[in-house]
This record gives C-alpha cells, structure tokens and sequence, in this order.
C-alpha cells in the first residue's frame, strides 16, 4: 500500500526565502509521485511530477523537487518566494500506477513581505 | 490546457434534502472521473472512481447509496448527496485523468470544487 506524509501543515516564509516543503512517501512498487498546488478560491492544479529518469524534477513558477530514493523523500522547493506563492500544496503518489492518486494532508505556505 | 469544472461551487440545503452536483470536462472527453471529498485542514480522500457507461467504483467505507455517482455522457458526472445531513457538509471535488485512456499516468486535472453545508 501507497501512503504520503507531509511534515508541516503550516509553513511561513519571508518573500524572497528559501521554501521547503517537506513530503514522504511509502510505496510497494517503484512509485510515481505529484506535487499539486491549490491556489486560493481554485482548484488544483499539477506543479510538477516525477515518473522516471531524472530525479530532479522542475515544475511551474520556478518550483523544483528531487526524488530520493534512500531517503524515501520527495521534498519541494523555490529558492526565493514571492507574494503570489501562498497557496495549499499537496504531495501525491499514484496508487500502483493507476490513475488514482493518494494525497498527503497538505501544506498551507504563507509567504510575508 | 483542459478544464474541468464543478457546479455548484456552493450549495446550501436543509437536512434530508439531496444535492446534485456536477462535474463536467469542458475540451476533452473523460472516460473516467474521481471524486474526492476534503474535510478542513485534511487531505482529499478518494470517494470513488465515476465510470462512463457502467456503475462507479466506490472506495471502502464510501456508501454508495448516499452518494450517488452518474456518469452519463464522455463529458459529465454528477453526485448526488441523498438525505443530506450535517456530518455530510464538505469540500467536494472532482477529478479527470489527463493522459488517454490507459496511459496512467496519474496526472490529474481538478474541478474548482463544491462546498456543501447541510444545515
């Protein structure tokens, strides 16, 4: 069985900061794991998603995360925030490579002037 | 890119009524839908899988008869919340795969989401 953990369901930044949004997963099988972001009043929306090869993955609005294997981690991060990056993220993996999604509980981002 | 949307987006309704709420993919055709359902500061839980043509698949501990899931055309799927109670009163939300049929590549494209308060 998948599972997903995400450490933080808060996290506040200063704009212009590092974020790190932390997520871990447990699977069975060689997982595909999803990083979705909720921007206030929308839905959901892919940020960025590692199947195979590279394990640094790039997404949307200067986001990137990195697939470890040894450290069963997929963790999230921009290197400067901005005002418009307050959002709830979500960590995913896909349930034996079906189309159904297993979702961490969130992370909600705060970012301050 | 493809659009999937939701309406309502809120709905208020008295306890024992039933609520409909729809999800349609607005530029391509879906096959298969997942609704979800997101309790506050939880994360979204798969409630079931809506099956163009045939009956939906409901995850365990999902009553079927409560929530009722059509999916009528390659475009629209709805839920129906039946006899509507308070502990009913959540965030839902709808989901299409993004790759073609079989493809699995668990990328999704999201509804905006249905907040229904039972009152």
């Amino acid at each position: 069985a998948q599972s997903v953990t995400q450490l933080g369901s808060h996290v506040s930044v200063s704009e212009g900061a590092l974020v790190l949004l932390r997520c871990n997963y447990s699977s069975s099988v060689p997982p595909y794991l999803f990083w979705y972001v909720q921007y206030p009043n929308q839905g959901l929306q892919l940020l960025l998603k590692y199947t195979t090869g590279a394990t640094l993955v790039k997404g949307i609005n200067g986001f990137e995360a990195e697939f470890k294997k040894s450290e069963t981690s997929f963790h999230l991060t921009k290197p400067s925030a901005h005002m418009s990056d307050a959002a709830e993220f979500f960590c995913a993996v896909n349930h034996n490579h079906t189309d159904k999604l297993i979702f961490g509980t969130g992370t909600r981002l705060q970012v301050f002037p | 890119g493809a659009v999937v949307s939701q309406h309502p987006s809120w709905v208020i309704c008295k306890s024992g009524t039933s609520v409909k709420i729809e999800c349609r993919s607005l530029d391509f055709q879906a096959t298969t839908m997942f609704w979800y359902r997101q309790f506050p500061k939880q994360s979204l839980m798969l409630m079931a899988t809506s099956n163009e043509g045939s009956k939906a698949t409901y995850e365990q501990g999902v009553e079927k008869d409560k929530f009722l899931i059509n999916h009528a055309s390659l475009t629209l799927s709805t839920l129906t919340v039946t006899s509507a109670h308070p502990e009913d009163s959540s965030f839902y939300i709808c989901s299409a795969p993004a790759g073609t049929s079989g493809m699995n590549t668990g990328e999704l494209f999201f509804g905006e989401g249905s907040r229904l308060t039972v009152l």
